[in-house]
């Protein structure tokens, strides 16, 4: 199975400061189609998962573009430019490129 | 708007079985894929299983092959988790999310003695 690791596991972040997750494959994620089948999800506290981004860079609607994601083959990064309160939570990277599809372990998001 | 609805979570004793249902409204599940990802208490997101709306293929993470099955009903809006032999690791809130995008409230499965 491939293996997401993500780092940190926990940020604790200025108001108005950015924030950069990190997300590390164990098996390149470009699939037989060229496209990388790379997630992000945002998970507010009591909420379900939300997707922010697909195949990479992506970003679903409503999500606000203080948010962007990059990356390719193995290497991936969220990344906030401006740290909002309402982006308290835990971050997820996710592949969908091989089956089992599995996440990353997850990276919290605090206000410093 | 689209939107899916789990239902059946429930307490169960290991060894035990629970179907799980996911309904979908504004959209059926014929070109869909469908995801089925559980939380354990306090514990990170983890994928358990797949379905094909297009192909009618099904996918499994190893530690439920054998004992969940996916299925789905002819109008093609309510797709099932037949989840037997349930082990105590098992308990989390299950959701689905349709081509994950669109994630339900979750339901909520315990097992335990």
């Amino acid at each position: 199975d491939v293996v997401m690791t993500q780092s940190p596991l926990s940020l604790s972040v200025t108001l108005g400061q950015p924030a950069s997750i990190s997300c590390k494959s164990s098996q390149s994620l470009v699939y037989t189609d060229g496209n990388t089948y790379l997630n992000w999800f945002q998970q507010r506290p009591g909420q379900s998962p939300r997707r922010l981004f697909f195949k990479i860079s992506n970003r679903d609607s409503g999500v606000p573009d203080r948010f962007s994601g990059s990356g390719s083959g193995t290497d991936f990064t969220l990344k906030i430019t401006r740290v909002e309160a309402e982006d308290v939570g835990v971050y997820y990277c996710m592949q969908g490129t091989h089956w089992p599809q599995t996440f990353g372990q997850g990276t919290k998001v605090e206000i410093k | 708007d689209e939107e899916v609805l789990e239902s059946g979570g429930g307490l169960v004793q290991p060894g035990g079985s629970l179907r799980l249902s996911c309904a979908a409204s504004g959209f059926t599940f014929t070109s869909a894929i469908v995801s089925w990802v559980r939380q354990a208490p306090g514990k990170g997101l983890e994928w358990v299983s797949a379905f094909s709306g297009k192909t009618g293929g099904t996918y499994y993470v190893d530690s439920v092959k054998g004992r969940f099955t996916i299925s789905r009903d002819n109008s093609k809006t309510t797709l099932y988790m037949q989840m037997n032999s349930l082990r105590v690791e098992d308990t989390a809130v299950y959701y689905c999310a349709k081509d994950l995008a669109v994630w339900g409230q979750g339901t909520l499965v315990t097992v335990s003695s």
